[in-house]
């Protein structure tokens, strides 16, 4: 079956350091892949998707890269603020699987002035 | 333009008590999905339609649980009775298509039961 493996956390950077969420699937054909953040009190809402390997999703100065050969997908940014505390799930999606979101367990990121 | 709108924002009750949660997804979209989210078990899909159907349904927990959406409009989640254990923040999400597409959330209905 699929599966979504997100590095542990909780993670706490001081402002404009480097970011590093990392994050590995398991699919049993070609997945889509996606990035999505859930901010204090609210929903998750889409951060940047890739739809086949070797494609960079990116947003808001947030980049991922999808890697077939290492099964990866990990989140970066290179200079994070305060406002990009909130929690950042991976998730895949697979046609053979029916198309729906399978999610990683998320990762807390707090950014410290 | 609105996005998909939950209510209750928070509920306390006892156990035992019956509980409905309401969704309205985005105008045109086909796609409803209720997910459940807590610290331990993280986001769990509960159980999703299309086109008002129910396609899967093999997240619900149990026989307490229950889901409709009797128009294009509208979905329940219903809890009876509820226990302690379902306390958790559960989300509604919406979508046009299914697979590479954009799932669309609420702002969750915060569920506690004394």
């Amino acid at each position: 079956g699929n599966s979504v493996t997100q590095m542990e956390g909780p993670v706490t950077l001081s402002e404009e350091a480097f970011l590093t969420i990392n994050c590995t699937y398991t699919a049993t054909g070609y997945p889509s892949l996606f990035w999505y953040v859930q901010y204090p009190g609210e929903g998750l809402q889409l951060l940047l998707k890739a739809t086949k390997a070797d494609d960079k999703g990116s947003n808001k100065g947030f980049e991922a890269t999808y890697r077939k050969e290492t099964t990866s997908f990990h989140l970066e940014k290179g200079s994070v603020q305060v406002s990009d505390s909130a929690v950042y799930f991976c998730a895949l999606s697979d046609r053979n699987s029916g198309s729906r979101l399978t999610f990683g367990e998320g990762t807390q990121l707090t950014v410290n002035p | 333009d609105a996005g998909v709108i939950q209510s209750p924002r928070h509920e306390v009750t006892e156990m035992g008590q019956e509980v409905t949660l309401r969704c309205k997804p985005i105008s045109g979209h086909d796609y409803l999905f209720w997910y459940r989210q807590t610290m331990m078990r993280g986001l769990e899909l509960l159980i999703y339609f299309n086109n008002n159907v129910p396609i899967d349904d093999s997240g619900m927990p149990e026989d307490r649980f229950s889901a409709k959406m009797p128009n294009a409009s509208f979905s329940t989640l219903k809890i009876q009775p509820s226990e302690p254990r379902d306390s958790a923040v559960y989300f509604c999400a919406s979508s046009l298509g299914i697979g590479a597409g954009e799932l669309f959330f609420g702002e969750g209905s915060r569920l506690t039961v004394l």
